[in-house]
């Protein structure tokens, strides 16, 4: 059972642009939804987070919207450069035993 | 000035064999993980310890096992390697639960040959 179901698994996208991920959710536990960003070779490291209390969190290019009733939420990377281009990861926090699960990962591209 | 540092950080092995991974964090964190990343980049949790007491074991193969000597650090032993162990393991750690998220280290490529 996927808890955390991410897409798309890839995504290409022009430098300038916006790159869109999306996650949705099984558990109304969860209770914190971060997204990690992971480049080649090293460990994931927190982008941004939100609570459930807000539905957007924006910091610099990088936006979370966030609809509880739907139970889906999404990062929104405006102005897309070539040094974004990376694996980026939803997660959510809750859950039995109060666990981080993570979705299943997005390679984002830019294209310079 | 590693926040989460894992030694080592590849390690190659034949099947059979038994190894460690350790993991140490200067954060002052009360929480420390180890997660499996697969090939395909899922990363799912295996372990946690909080304050060196074990309070997640998520269903993992008992040839591995995990000690905390003290909350700063975990380490991993994994007995008699199989090749599905190949993969990525990642140590984090957290603070009051994670509510803040989790800090994780830069990982230990695994290869069981």
């Amino acid at each position: 059972q996927q808890q955390v179901k991410q897409s798309p698994q890839s995504l290409i996208v022009q430098k300038g642009g916006i790159s869109i991920i999306n996650c949705a959710y099984e558990n109304t536990a969860f209770d914190y939804f971060p997204w990690y960003q992971q480049f080649p070779g090293k460990g994931p490291a927190l982008l941004i987070a939100i609570r459930p209390d807000v539905s957007e969190k924006k910091e610099g290019r990088f936006t979370i919207s966030f609809n509880k009733s739907a139970k889906q939420f999404s990062l929104h990377i405006m102005d897309s450069q070539p040094g974004d281009s990376a694996t980026y990861f939803c997660a959510a926090l809750g859950g039995s035993n109060y666990k981080l699960t993570f979705g299943k990962g997005t390679l984002l591209t830019v294209n310079p | 000035d590693t926040a989460v540092s894992q030694t080592p950080k590849y390690l190659v092995t034949q099947m059979g064999n038994d190894k460690s991974i350790k993991c140490e964090q200067n954060l002052g964190h009360d929480t420390m993980y180890w997660y499996k990343q697969d090939s395909k980049k899922f990363l799912k949790i295996m372990f946690s310890y909080n304050n060196k007491e074990l309070i997640i074991n998520e269903t993992v193969p008992n040839r591995f096992s995990p000690k905390s000597p003290d909350k700063a650090h975990l380490n991993l032993h994994i007995n008699s390697l199989e090749l599905g162990d190949s993969a990525v393991y990642f140590c984090a750690s957290s603070q009051d639960g994670g509510a803040y998220g989790y800090t994780f280290g830069s990982g230990t490529r695994l290869t069981v040959v």
